[in-house]
């Protein structure tokens, strides 16, 4: 079974400096994704960022990047310069590669920007 | 990014009566759909998955007869929560798949809030 795991319930980060929220995963399976949503007030759901088992060098999009360290199963997600509007609720999440190709979510960091 | 719609974006009704949620995939066919649900300052949990043209499956501890599922087009797909209670009151969002492809991509409806009286 998969498992994500996310021990951070809240974090604070001051605007323009950097913030790393972490994610541990647990799986047996040689192919996966891991993936990271931004949840605002409102609720949608908002893909940032997606990482392969198999890709050699870690994401980046934009002011997102994803620390992946396959060994040590973890998927940090690094997000630089902090505005205000990246306050929210940030998921990660994982999905095996066949079957049938559902996300498993950790339980989420909520992230506070303040001015 | 691709284009999901769900509607009703809220609900509210009274005990006992049913109410179906509808997704869709408005720029890109979805062969495989996903409904979550998220209670209130807590993660989102599958419910079912369905492929067009068949039953859905269900997650374990989740009621099929509860909460049907139709998946009739791929473009398309309602979840009708039947007899509702107000333990029933959550956040819903869908999630269609493009394909097999699309392993590196997910994306989700902006989600029906349902208020169950």
């Amino acid at each position: 079974a998969q498992k994500i795991t996310q021990t951070q319930p809240g974090m604070f980060v001051q605007e323009k400096e950097a913030v790393t929220l972490d994610c541990t995963y647990d799986t047996s399976d040689q192919s996966y994704g891991l993936f990271w949503y931004k949840q605002p007030s409102s609720g949608e759901m908002i893909f940032l960022i997606y990482q392969g088992s198999y890709d050699e060098q870690n994401a980046t999009e934009g002011r997102y990047s994803l620390n992946f360290q396959k060994a040590r199963k973890s998927a940090n997600l690094v997000i630089s310069a902090s505005q205000l509007g990246d306050s929210a609720m940030y998921f990660c999440a994982m999905r095996a590669q066949g079957g049938s190709e559902k996300l498993v979510f950790g339980k989420g960091t909520k992230l506070t920007v303040n001015p | 990014g691709a284009v999901v719609s769900q509607h009703p974006s809220w609900v509210i009704c009274k005990s006992g009566t049913s109410v179906k949620i509808e997704c869709r995939s408005l720029d890109f066919q979805a062969t495989t759909m996903f409904w979550y649900r998220q209670f209130p300052k807590q993660s989102l949990m599958l419910m079912a998955t369905s492929n067009e043209g068949s039953k859905a499956t269900y997650e374990q501890g989740v009621e099929k007869d509860k909460f049907l599922i139709n998946h009739a087009s791929l473009t398309l797909s309602t979840l009708t929560v039947t007899s509702a209670h107000p333990e029933d009151s959550s956040f819903y969002i869908c999630s269609p798949k493009k394909g097999s492809n699309s392993y590196n991509e997910q994306f989700f409806g902006p989600g029906t809030r349902l208020t169950v009286l």
